[in-house]
């Protein structure tokens, strides 16, 4: 069965520490890793798309990677600040033709205080 | 240059009416994708539309439905309201399909809820 599972559900940190969000899943055939942040009120935002051959995206204080081995992937966010308090949502997509799919995770929901 | 646009941004229906929102998506974009976003599920994938062709279905029944214009501009039918019906529903834009290394953009939504 395709599934995406994040964790922690839930993360509270000070501003300006480091934290890592983990998504495994187990979508095959595998075709891209995504991660999105979504503020609340809003729509989602790309952070990172990553394909099988891809370890390592970057995206200013975003840093995603992927071990498409064993099939999951990390999004480490550093010197955090109070705008990253946000729900980060994992996708993963399957590759195939007009059966290509879309299968997400539940989300970190990321609290940064002051 | 215009991000993608979803009308109405809040909606109130009741029980077994029809609703139709409406997404224009960012100019030169042939992909749009619809999505379901509730607090116990999470975000759902509906249905992807590219060149006016559905590529895409994710598992919801019938009831749900959808179209893409030649303009790229996407409307999304859901019949016979039920409670469960209530989310904030997102369409998404990009170049080419989403299966493929494309950045999906995200209108704002639209709130719909059924009473």
């Amino acid at each position: 069965k395709n599934q995406v599972e994040q964790s922690p559900q839930s993360l509270i940190i000070l501003e300006g520490k480091n934290c890592t969000l983990q998504c495994n899943y187990t979508v095959s055939p595998f075709s891209n890793l995504r991660w999105y942040k979504q503020d609340t009120g809003r729509g989602p935002v790309s952070l990172t798309i990553m394909t099988f051959s891809e370890n390592t995206k970057s995206n200013g204080r975003y840093t995603a990677t992927l071990d498409a081995d064993t099939k999951q992937s990390s999004l480490h966010i550093t010197a955090s600040q109070l705008s990253d308090s946000a729900s980060y949502i994992c996708v993963v997509s399957a590759r195939g033709s007009t059966l290509g799919r879309l299968y997400f995770g539940r989300g970190t929901q990321l609290t940064v205080w002051p | 240059k215009a991000g993608v646009t979803q009308t109405p941004r809040y909606l109130i229906k009741t029980r077994g009416q029809q609703v139709t929102l409406s997404c224009s998506p960012i100019s030169g974009h042939r992909s749009v994708s619809w999505y379901q976003q509730t607090p116990g599920q999470g975000l759902q994938f509906l249905f992807e539309y590219f060149s006016e062709t559905q590529r895409n279905k994710g598992n919801f029944p019938g009831r749900f439905s959808g179209r893409q214009f030649s303009n790229s501009r996407s409307e999304m039918n859901v019949s016979t309201l039920e409670l469960g019906d209530s989310a904030l529903y997102l369409c998404a834009s990009s170049p080419g399909q989403v299966e493929v290394k494309n950045i999906q953009y995200f209108g704002a939504g639209t709130r719909l809820s059924v009473l």
